[in-house]
């Protein structure tokens, strides 16, 4: 079954600074992705990176890059020059096996400071 | 209007009381997906329906009924609810429900959501 992690339930980060959260996953699939997501206090949750498990290269949208580490099945975010925008929470998640849902992790709260 | 909308967004009724949610996808998706929100847990997957047939019914309590009259709206019927319930109900489309396999990229797309409160 597929299992998804994140362990800093919040962080605070200086405006302007690079931020990286972190996500390990749990999966006994051979071919799996992973996503992460950004949910405002408003309350939609927005798609921000994707990465396939067959992906050779680091996936990056923007100020997003995707640190994904097979080995050690990690998948963290990194966010560079971190604007006060950012501040939301943050979730990864992975395609459950059957493939109809997407299982999420807990959430990191991210807090910017100007 | 574009992307996932749903409405109202914000709900508060009573235990004996009836309400509907409601969503609408313009981005031609043929899945569909109600989520639930609730404060200190993860998201979790109530309902996917696929092509309009319900496909997916992840142990939810009958005080939930959902309704999928076609592939671009979504409704989420609710009685009898119970103070527990009170959350963020996340709708959320993508083009199949098969789409999220490793590899495809493909995501589902959410809606502003509707925090209901239960009293």
């Amino acid at each position: 079954a597929q299992k998804i992690t994140q362990t800093q339930p919040g962080m605070f980060v200086q405006e302007k600074e690079a931020v990286t959260l972190d996500c390990t996953y749990d999966t006994s699939d051979q071919s799996y992705g992973l996503f992460w997501y950004k949910q405002p206090s408003s309350g939609e949750m927005i798609f921000l990176i994707y990465q396939g498990s067959y992906d050779e290269q680091n996936a990056t949208e923007g100020r997003y890059s995707l640190n994904f580490q097979k080995a050690r099945k990690s998948a963290n975010l990194v966010i560079s020059a971190s604007q006060l925008g950012d501040s939301a929470m943050y979730f990864c998640a992975i395609p459950h096996s059957s493939a109809s849902k997407i299982i999420f992790g807990s959430g990191t709260r991210l807090s910017i400071r100007p | 209007e574009t992307g996932v909308t749903q409405t109202p967004r914000h709900l508060v009724m009573g235990m004996t009381n009836k309400k509907s949610l409601k969503c609408e996808q313009h981005l031609g998706h043929n899945a569909m997906y109600w989520y639930k929100q609730s404060a200190k847990k993860p998201l979790e997957l109530m309902f996917v329906y696929n092509f309009k047939e319900q496909t997916e019914n992840n142990s939810v309590p009958s005080r939930f009924s959902p309704e999928c009259p076609n592939s671009s709206h979504l409704f989420l019927h609710l009685h009898t609810l119970q103070p527990e319930d009170s959350a963020l109900y996340l709708c959320a489309s993508s083009q199949g429900h098969f789409v999220v396999l490793a590899g495809s990229g493909e995501t589902q797309y959410f809606g502003p959501g509707t925090r209901l409160l239960v009293l």
